[in-house]
């Protein structure tokens, strides 16, 4: 089956920096990958997602980047405000999805 | 309003007394999942649904039974609870485009203690 592999699992910025999560994935037949923003006792929440026929997706300060031949792919997050603190999901399918195992951000205001 | 909906949101039970947790989702979906979440390991499916009467094997599938008798509702019951399954679990659903995963939406989740 699919296996996903996520870093870091940790990650401090200062306000204002970039914040950059990879993810590895096992399974070429996956071609969907979302991404899932997870706040303290609330439930995940997609952010943002790519299909496999696509290499790049941007919505305002995010942004996704898919290299199917490394399968990796990543989360790219500019200007980063204290707001962004949460922990965030990677996942890949082409059925059912499977999670990284999660990535801690802390924007330092 | 589309949502994914499950009952209850916190219960604390004892070792052995059987339970089951309900999610039921308005958005006509095909596919249902449950999920556990524990610290450091991510979210782990359980089990899941393609549609109705049809149900299999996520990865961490022991300890639990589910049931999919209508398309809107997916329980997962835990027959014989024991501590290790002190968790916070998620119910999930989606439908598919062209045959692949759509966006995935998820309940608000159950935070189940064990004693």
């Amino acid at each position: 089956g699919e296996n996903v592999e996520q870093h870091p699992s940790t990650l401090s910025v200062q306000e204002g920096d970039s914040a950059v999560i990879k993810c590895t994935y096992s399974d070429s037949a996956s071609n969907y990958f979302p991404w899932y923003k997870q706040e303290l006792g609330k439930r995940p929440q997609l952010i943002i997602d790519i299909r496999s026929n696509v290499g790049e997706k941007k919505d305002q300060r995010i942004a996704v980047t898919l290299n199917k031949t490394a399968k990796h792919f990543s989360l790219h997050i500019t200007e980063t405000q204290p707001e962004d603190s949460a922990v965030y999901f990677c996942a890949a399918s082409k059925r059912a999805l499977t999670f990284g195992s999660g990535t801690r951000l802390q924007v330092q205001p | 309003e589309a949502q994914v909906t499950q009952n209850p949101r916190y219960l604390i039970t004892v070792t052995g007394k059987k339970l089951t947790v309900t999610c039921s989702q308005n958005m006509n979906h095909e596919y249902m999942s449950w999920y556990r979440q524990d610290p450091g390991l991510g979210l782990r499916q359980i089990y899941y649904s393609m549609n109705v009467e049809v149900t299999d094997k996520g990865d961490v599938p022991e300890g639990y039974k589910v049931s999919r008798k209508e398309k809107r509702n997916f329980p997962l019951i835990l027959e014989s609870p024991s501590p290790n399954q002190t968790s916070l679990y998620f119910c999930a659903s989606n439908n598919f485009r062209s045959g692949d995963t759509d966006t995935q939406y998820f309940g608000p989740g159950t935070r189940l203690t064990v004693l």
